[in-house]
């Protein structure tokens, strides 16, 4: 079945860039039925979702991150990757990978995260 | 769109009717998830469209509602049970989740 696997530095500096890669087993990322998704849950917290990328490039991202995050593909490693540029302690988190069941491509608006990664921690400190 | 979840935790004992609400702050039809997520694990999804039981999930969890005003129901809550819950609107982009729910052992 289909897993997700992130992967990247488990601690950034502040002002930094954090990175992480999401890499897909057991299906292909360049599927019209799916986007494929980040989010994020500060420890002891809720969930944010912080966005989402279509295998052919389209983006959508959380207005209150949108400035700082950018999302890509790579068809070939079947992999989506996060970056988040100047980070402070409020994004030490954990990050998780999902995918999201496509609604509309026009919109950009997807509708279930199903499956998870097993999520990874990001903490930002000197 | 907001989500508010509540209660944001609760005790309970096993073999309870546990229920859990969510409104969203503007008419969403019938477009909510809920998830559980127990100690250290990824959210897993339970139900989708409000009242879709997914592939696996017991019949124990149901859910229900649509415009505004959701509910999610643990019929006989068994220990494995023991976990955060959370709803999510996919109506309108950015995509949002509910607070939470901890469902804790009395």
């Amino acid at each position: 079945q289909l897993q997700l696997q992130e992967s990247g530095p488990g601690l950034v500096k502040p002002s930094e860039s954090l990175s992480l890669t999401c890499t897909v087993s057991g299906g292909p990322i360049s599927s019209y039925n799916y986007y494929w998704a980040w989010i994020r849950q500060p420890p002891g917290q809720g969930l944010e979702w912080i966005g989402h990328i279509f295998f052919g490039g389209s983006t959508n991202y959380n207005p209150s991150l949108r400035s700082r995050v950018t999302i890509s593909v790579d068809t070939s490693n079947n992999q989506f990757s996060l970056s988040l540029a100047s980070v402070s302690a409020a994004d030490t988190a954990i990050y998780y990978c999902a995918r999201l069941t496509l609604e509309s491509l026009s919109s950009g608006l997807g509708t279930r995260f199903d499956p998870w990664g097993q999520g990874t921690l990001v903490t930002v400190s000197s | 769109i907001q989500m508010t979840q509540s209660p944001s935790s609760l005790s309970a004992s096993v073999g309870d009717r546990v229920t859990i609400t969510c409104q969203a702050s503007q008419d969403i039809s019938n477009y909510v998830n809920w998830y559980q997520q127990r100690p250290g694990k990824a959210p897993k999804l339970l139900l989708s469209d409000a009242s879709n039981l997914e592939a696996g999930v017991p019949s124990r969890f149901s859910g229900s509602g649509s415009g505004t005003d959701f509910t999610f129901t643990i019929t006989s809550l068994q220990r494995e049970d023991f976990a955060t819950y959370y709803c999510q609107q996919y109506d309108t982009l950015p995509l949002t989740f509910g607070g939470g729910t901890k469902v804790e052992i009395k």
